[in-house]
């Protein structure tokens, strides 16, 4: 069974920094592109980062291009976005989903349940 | 970058009635790469449908996606209880800028 777990969510001020984390288990964790996308509160969808399954490819949304680095441990299958320079407008659930392909351009199969993060004074 | 517009943004209806969503793309989705999502309150999404009419695994036959070029629409047959939810698309033909519409949220009537 395909599981995706995030953790690192919490309150951060203005300008603070945050690690979030993807445990990921039940299918081969490199064999598949990872993002990360996100929902603030009473909103839609936004895609925010992509990662191939090698690790070889990034890619980022412009709202957090600069601010935001995303990487994967593939031997401890588990993915991660680095988030700095975090603003109020970064306040969100945060998800992992899973590409259908080792390429990060293609539908989302599987989500996590997501971590929420507060930027706030 | 794609801008997907959903219509309408509320549905409001009744179990058993046909619900039809409508998902228009700022330019033409190469490849009908389209994906439509179910996310019920507290949930994360689940994919529903992608390629713009292929059902994902376990998904029942009573959704169907249809549509082409900027022009897509996801069909819900027979409303059931647990169908009632927001659904928004994605188009992944302008990648790895993927986007999302808005959202159409599917009430009870």
């Amino acid at each position: 069974e395909v599981q995706l777990v995030e953790s690192g969510g919490g309150l951060v001020q203005p300008g603070g920094s945050l690690r979030l984390s993807c445990a990921a288990s039940g299918f081969t964790f490199s064999s598949y592109a990872m993002s990360w996308v996100r929902q603030a509160p009473g909103k839609g969808l936004e895609w925010v980062s992509a990662i191939s399954g090698s690790g070889g490819s990034t890619y980022y949304a412009d709202s957090v291009k600069g601010r935001f680095t995303i990487s994967r441990d593939n031997s401890k299958n588990t993915l991660y976005l680095q988030m700095n320079s975090l603003r109020a407008e970064d306040t969100a659930v945060y998800y992992c989903a899973i590409h259908d392909s080792p390429m990060a351009t293609t539908f989302f199969d599987y989500w996590g349940q997501g971590t929420l993060v507060t930027v706030s004074s | 970058e794609i801008v997907l517009t959903q219509s309408p943004g509320t549905l409001s209806l009744s179990p058993g009635e046909r619900a039809t969503l409508s998902c228009r793309a700022s330019q033409s989705v190469s490849s009908s790469y389209l994906a439509w999502y179910q996310q019920k309150p507290g949930q994360a999404p689940r994919l529903l449908i992608y390629g713009a009419s292929s059902r994902a695994t376990g998904i029942p036959d009573r959704f169907s996606g249809s549509g082409s070029g900027t022009d897509f629409t996801l069909t819900i047959s027979r409303l059931e209880p647990e169908d009632f939810a927001v659904y928004y698309c994605q188009q992944y033909g302008s990648s790895p800028r993927l986007t999302f519409g808005g959202g159409t949220k599917v009430e009870i009537k």
